[in-house]
């Protein structure tokens, strides 16, 4: 079955404990991103990669960092959360201009 | 740039009524468009969407067709259910783009 998992779904932590959320597909798909979003907001995009070791900022790139060292891999680093972190992320991945797959959600909670 | 523009939601309708939700686009050149829905707890799924000019996307009962000449994509169904209650979401992108452009989203509530 065709999909991107995300881990973990629901994560609560402290403020300046790193962490980081687990996103994979098994579509061997080159564009792969990460998004927020917030009630009011709408999504936003942090990151994006366009292919192994291609990576660029999204409109919203400060204080998270990415990395794509293998296709299907795309996991979201938070080198020292804050509270104003708290949101629910999503990874999302496709063919280049086609539809995106999404995962199903990281509720992340940084008090 | 690029943008997309959704109506404000919430829109709150009876079972078996109309929808309309409408979407328009800032682009220049020839973008793909899509309409993606995100039901409650979930994430966003594609719902429907079009390539060119003209084309008639459609899924579920839903439909939206690109018209360029009013750079608008606007989604429709004849006949709402309560399972339609959900985020929907406009977007447009390009074959080479390096991101995808997403409207604000408009939340939908069916009621029985």
């Amino acid at each position: 079955e065709a999909q991107v998992t995300q881990n973990p779904r629901y994560l609560i932590t402290v403020t300046g404990k790193k962490l980081t959320v687990t996103c994979s597909q098994n579509m061997n798909h080159e564009y792969m991103s990460w998004y927020r979003q917030d009630p009011g907001l709408g999504l936003r995009q942090i990151y994006y990669s366009m292919n192994v070791e291609v990576t660029d900022k999204g409109d919203v790139p400060e204080g998270y960092k990415v990395s794509r060292k293998e296709k299907r891999n795309f996991p979201l680093i938070l080198e020292s959360p804050s509270p104003n972190q708290t949101s629910l992320y999503f990874c999302a991945s496709s063919r280049l201009g086609d539809e995106q797959y999404f995962g199903p959600g990281t509720r992340l909670t940084v008090t | 740039g690029n943008s997309v523009t959704q109506m404000e939601g919430p829109v709150t309708l009876s079972e078996e009524a109309f929808l309309t939700i409408n979407c328009t686009y800032t682009a220049t050149g020839y973008p793909s468009l899509f309409w993606y829905v995100q039901y409650p707890g979930e994430g966003l799924q594609l719902l429907l969407k079009a390539t060119k000019a003209d084309d008639k996307g459609s899924n579920k009962g839903f439909e939206a067709t690109y018209r360029k000449e009013t750079t608008s994509f606007h989604l429709e169904k004849g006949s709402v259910q309560v399972s339609d209650s959900a985020v929907y979401f406009c977007a447009l992108t390009y074959s080479s783009a390096s991101k995808i452009i997403f409207g604000s989203g408009t939340r939908l509530s069916i009621r029985p």
